[in-house]
């Protein structure tokens, strides 16, 4: 097992235009987080998955961006339009849950700009 | 809103010099998380606390949780600069999922 995996692990993008980031988490884990970071500052959670089923999303989520994780295995994170706020480390992790006290498994992360 | 406030925010110290860093809320956890994040990975686990008063030792780390489970402490004995890094606290919530509230960092620099 190789751990968390996203891809890719960057991307430089005008404004305006869409993009999409994909994780690959641990194989037996059924949770999948995403989170944001920008510089100086600790993740932000934007949502979450238990399998298939997104079962929260944060406030943060505006309506230019969408998760998916359809056979409960990988995750897609795509904006649209993105805007230069975008800018940022996108993580995602993973856990086994049922375990007292869950343990996350982070990603590399993808890092954004938007210029 | 829960939120966490870590202090220092930043940190250069010599090797051999012992550190503390601080994460402090006004909310209540129903545990507390260490993480230490490297220049271009994500954060990576270093204890999770979840009892008021409770000390954990790693090596040269101790980490502390607070009596009514507001706030955490982490010290470093003898810093090398291998530690050199990011450290966060983070937060988790009654839900028992990992939606955890993170502080917003203290970079430490160890210098040989």
């Amino acid at each position: 097992d190789t751990g968390v995996s996203q891809d890719p692990r960057h991307k430089i993008t005008k404004r305006g235009q869409n993009v999409t980031f994909r994780c690959d988490p641990i194989s037996e884990h059924n949770r999948l987080y995403w989170y944001r970071q920008t510089l100086g500052q600790g993740p932000e959670f934007l949502t979450y998955f238990q399998n298939e089923a997104q079962l929260e999303k944060s406030r943060l989520l505006s309506d230019r961006f969408s998760a998916e994780r359809p056979k409960g295995s990988f995750s897609t994170l795509e904006i649209q339009r993105t805007e230069q706020g975008d800018s940022a480390m996108y993580l995602c992790a993973s856990s086994l849950s049922g375990r007292y006290n869950e343990k996350l498994f982070f990603g590399s992360g993808t890092q954004l700009s938007v210029l | 809103t829960q939120l966490l406030e870590q202090s220092p925010q930043f940190l250069s110290i010599q090797e051999g010099e012992n550190l503390t860093v601080y994460c402090n809320s006004s909310s209540v956890f129903s545990s507390l998380q260490w993480y230490r994040q490297e220049p271009g990975e994500g954060p990576v686990l270093l204890v999770t606390v979840v009892t008021g008063g409770e000390v954990k030792k790693l090596k040269r780390l101790t980490f502390q949780f607070g009596d009514a489970r507001k706030d955490s402490s982490l010290h470093i004995t003898a810093a090398q600069p291998g530690d050199t890094g990011l450290y966060l606290c983070a937060g988790g919530g009654s839900s028992n999922t990992g939606k955890l509230i993170f502080g917003q960092g203290t970079t430490l620099q160890v210098k040989p």
